[in-house]
């Protein structure tokens, strides 16, 4: 099984502030399988970032992913408010299996 | 626009079982997958399993095989997870999830590579 080990576990910065988010996997992993989940308190994740670099409909351009192969990153160009939450990395598993991260939380600094 | 509603909060002793539906709506229901996934209080995001309907043959993550079951009544549009043998740490956050009928971001198994839709959360305690 693949695992995917995000960092840092927590991220302090304010607002306007560029954030980057890291996901690495134990085994290369297809970028097509890569997908972002934010999540806010009491809410269920939303998908930010699928097939590793595309956005999701109705996702600011100032979110934007990248990577291949094992290493895999989300970025937010200029954190606004409502950016400050749980970030989570995804993988597809051919069986078919899912696993994520363990979360990053980015807070306001 | 996909809309997945689940069932409300439940409260249950150790050793019992819980089911936990998840009706949806918008779209066609049975050639879709339909996934569950659990997040214990301040923890991540776990997948239990999935199931296409119109298969009705349901794929299980290999740690909850054997305790966890789920079933879709395609009558109802309604998916279905119900987990037994209930432990306290078991208490947690279900939630079914769903993605976009684009074809081109299934896997060839016929389940999706992300999830784009997501019901409520249900909240399961297991407590004595």
């Amino acid at each position: 099984e693949i695992v995917l080990t995000q960092s840092p576990g927590t991220l302090s910065l304010s607002p306007g502030e560029r954030a980057t988010l890291s996901c690495r996997a134990s085994q290369s992993v297809s970028s097509s399988y890569l997908a972002w989940y934010q999540q806010k308190p009491g809410q269920a994740p939303r998908l930010l970032i699928y097939g590793a670099s595309s956005r999701a409909t109705g996702i600011p351009d100032r979110f934007s992913g990248s990577g291949s192969g094992t290493d895999f990153t989300l970025t937010i160009s200029r954190l606004e408010p409502e950016d400050f939450a749980v970030y989570y990395c995804q993988q597809f598993g051919r069986s078919p299996s899912y696993t994520f991260g363990q979360g990053t939380k980015l807070e306001i600094k | 626009q996909v809309q997945l509603v689940q069932s409300g909060a439940e409260v249950k002793k150790p050793g019992s079982s819980v089911k936990v539906s998840c009706k949806a709506s918008g779209g066609t229901f049975n050639t879709y997958a339909i996934n569950w996934v659990r997040q214990a209080p301040g923890q991540g995001l776990e997948w239990l399993g999935g199931i296409i309907p119109i298969f009705a043959t349901a794929n299980y993550a290999q740690k909850f095989q054997g305790r966890v079951t789920i079933t879709a009544d395609d009558s109802t549009s309604t998916a279905y997870m119900e987990l037994s043998s209930l432990r306290s740490e078991d208490t947690a956050v279900f939630y079914c999830a769903r993605a976009d009928p684009d074809p081109s971001w299934y896997d060839t198994s016929g389940y999706p590579l992300r999830f784009d839709y997501w019901g409520q959360g249900t909240l399961v305690t297991v407590s004595s």
